[in-house]
């Protein structure tokens, strides 16, 4: 169980345009949806945090015109590039966690390559 | 803010042998998870373990945690090599709500086969 996908897992476009990023929890109800990203060889640097039919909470440094997330209902958080620029390009990742003791514990998407030229 | 480390940044060991990562924090914590990470992947949750447990097993993989000194350890045995990967540990501070984690930086290990 707990079981999270991520779509597309890898995208390349052109400079100045948007793209999104899908997470979906398949198996559970994810009442909180994080977003991370992560440069070769680095940690996850956490993005934002989304709850279901509420804003997301951005991390500090994180621009949320640029990262628009989206986290429409209990198994879908989207995450979109505006404008992306090739320092967007990184490793995204998501991750789900649901109530109670199962939230306790992420669970992570396998991740989306963004490759932005 | 809380920022796990961990150390060694990388391990190489021979199958069969056993693998230590060691992993400090900063501040009070609610939980310590460890996490693995095949290059390219997403992470996979291995363990978790409560700020008033010291020790918890699962299959081949021991944690400790020690909250005086503020540090937990991940005990891979008989490591193979597949067990290959970067893993990371991630805190859940008090201070923070909603299961929010920190990562460490890391340890990335190679069992050579």
């Amino acid at each position: 169980g707990a079981v999270v996908s991520q779509h597309p897992s890898r995208v390349i476009c052109k400079s100045g345009t948007s793209v999104k990023i899908e997470c979906r929890s398949l198996d559970f109800q994810a009442t909180t949806m994080f977003w991370y990203r992560q440069f070769p060889k680095k940690s996850l640097m956490l993005m934002a945090t989304s709850n279901e039919g509420s804003k997301a909470t951005y991390e500090q440094g994180v621009e949320k015109d640029k990262f628009l997330i989206n986290h429409a209902s209990l198994t879908l958080s989207t995450l979109t590039v505006t404008s992306a620029h090739p320092e967007d390009s990184s490793f995204y990742i998501c991750s789900a966690s649901g109530s109670g003791r199962i939230g306790e514990t992420q669970y992570f998407g396998p991740g989306t390559r963004l490759l932005v030229l | 803010s809380q920022q796990g480390e961990e150390d060694p940044q990388a391990l190489s060991i021979q199958e069969g042998e056993n693998a230590t990562m060691n992993c400090s924090y900063k501040t009070s914590i609610n939980n310590l998870q460890w996490y693995r990470q095949n290059s390219g992947r997403g992470l996979v949750h291995l363990i978790l373990i409560r700020s008033n447990e010291r020790e918890k097993h699962s299959g081949r993989l021991r944690v400790t945690l020690d909250t005086s000194k503020k540090s937990s350890s991940l005990l891979i045995t008989a490591s193979r090599a597949a067990d290959t990967a970067s893993y990371f540990c991630a805190t859940d501070a008090e201070e923070t709500s909603g299961s929010r984690l920190t990562f460490g930086e890391g340890t990335q290990l190679t069992v050579n086969p």
